[in-house]
């Protein structure tokens, strides 16, 4: 069956340009990730969703980072204003469960903000 | 808050040959569950196993296994029969958080 997927896979953008960065997770997953991956470094949590729950938000980093995820499948990631600390790989990823279930991941968007 | 120490930044194996990537972890929770993740150059990342933390049998999940001490905080992950495909960053995570929080991983190296 699909995976994950996310687009576009790369995205070059100039600094102050907005972008969004989209993910669609396994059919019938009910909790959605978004992860930020630094080069060379592990995870950093964004923001997660868990079907029609309000969204945990305590990972993004600041008010220029929102997401959505409508009708409970595909996720949209915004970066307003972009600088170029935010360029990393962003990674989604989907779980049938919430918590203590192991995540499917996407092949990722690498951002790079020039 | 969890710290997740994995202690080797990068290992070596010969092509056949098993091996052992340690991982620590300091949580006050008393359930959670194990995870173990690879990611290989191509970037993606990939669910290996899992243990619950009350599970008393270690976790195996063909080629890959568990070595689990509750006791000592520890969870190593135990590759058998290693393969070029194995070559990539491995992390582990005590899955005590929803999400789940990687440390710098452990790079491995499979050689022919």
């Amino acid at each position: 069956g699909a995976g994950v997927s996310q687009s576009p896979s790369n995205k070059v953008t100039e600094k102050g340009k907005d972008v969004e960065l989209r993910c669609d997770p396994i059919s019938g997953h009910t909790a959605l990730y978004w992860y930020r991956q630094s080069l060379g470094q592990g995870l950093e949590f964004l923001i997660y969703f868990q079907g029609n729950s309000a969204p945990d938000k305590s990972g993004l980093p600041s008010d220029r980072f929102s997401a959505e995820r409508t009708g409970g499948s595909v996720s949209t990631l915004t970066i307003q204003r972009t600088q170029q600390e935010d360029s990393a790989v962003y990674l989604c990823a989907s779980s049938p469960r919430d918590s203590s279930y192991e995540q499917y991941f996407g092949p990722g968007t690498r951002l790079t903000v020039t | 808050a969890q710290k997740i120490t994995q202690t080797q930044p990068g290992m070596f194996v010969q092509e056949k040959e098993a091996v052992t990537l340690d991982c620590t972890y300091d949580t006050s929770d008393q359930s959670y569950g194990l995870f173990w993740y690879k990611q290989p150059s191509s970037g993606e990342m990939i669910f290996l196993i899992y243990q619950g933390s009350y599970d008393e049998q270690n976790a195996t999940e063909g080629r890959y296994s568990l070595n689990f001490q509750k006791a000592r905080k520890s969870a190593n992950l135990v590759i058998s029969a290693s393969q070029l495909g194995d070559s990539a960053m491995y992390f582990c995570d005590p899955g005590s958080a929803r999400q789940l929080t990687f440390g710098s991983g452990t790079q491995l190296t499979v050689l022919p």
